[in-house]
């Protein structure tokens, strides 16, 4: 069973479309986590929450909007699609908040998200 | 600010040859640091993390890593290298006051045969 199942694994779309990717977590943590990882393998962290509560949300613009209907569930919903959106998208959950540092993260397979 | 580097952003090692991965960081306190690697297509898997305590510390796959407060280093080796080790590194400094982990570019690992 995979611990962090996203989908969908490739995604290519048209500019100014409007997409969501899916994250679902069964390891019982309450944190989940979005993110970002550009074409030159950047990884950066966009939006953690907890227990469903926003929590970090690193500058990210509001076109980019997640949603957490409960704590095993962590959706990216992105509205009006740039070419610089293009990039893979990573799900992730700790046990709590400060799980990724103090503990372990489990990340998903990554979403290859393609804007053309 | 937090900041990790890993200077090396493209390497290639014979198979069955040692390896060193380099990482530098910047951060304000005792850090917690983590080594990540991410096989094509996959997630990124934890090798290994320091918290406290000793300076080397020993990861899954056969990876260590030494952490030298002096040098602000957390460096990733391995004595002999497998084809299956080809995959992307990357090291990360996590903050225990804002709960976030900064990742460095990433290192690629080649493996000849």
């Amino acid at each position: 069973d995979t611990a962090v199942s996203q989908t969908p694994k490739y995604l290519v779309t048209q500019m100014g479309n409007d997409k969501s990717i899916k994250c679902e977590q069964n390891l019982g943590h309450d944190t989940m986590y979005w993110y970002k990882q550009d074409s030159k393998k950047f990884l950066k962290i966009m939006f953690s929450y907890n227990n469903k509560e926003l929590i970090i949300n690193e500058t990210v613009p509001n076109r980019f909007s997640p949603k957490s209907p409960d704590k095993a569930h962590l959706n990216l919903h992105i509205n009006s699609l740039e070419l610089g959106d293009s990039a893979v998208y990573f799900c992730a959950s700790s046990q709590d908040l400060l799980g990724q540092v103090r503990n372990t993260i489990y990340f998903g397979e990554g979403s290859w998200l393609t804007v053309v | 600010a937090q900041s990790v580097t890993q200077p090396d952003i493209h390497i290639t090692v014979s198979e069955g040859a040692s390896l060193e991965l380099r990482c530098n960081y910047s951060y304000g306190a005792t850090p917690y640091l983590f080594w990540y690697v991410q096989s094509p297509g996959q997630g990124l898997q934890l090798l290994l993390k320091y918290f406290s305590g000793d300076t080397l510390v020993q990861g899954i796959k056969g990876f260590e890593a030494e952490f030298k407060r002096s040098q602000s280093s957390f460096n990733l080796r391995k004595p002999s290298v497998h084809w299956s080790d080809a995959a992307e590194y990357f090291c990360a400094v996590g903050s225990s006051n804002t709960g976030k982990l900064i990742f460095g570019q990433g290192t690629t690992l080649q493996v000849k045969p």
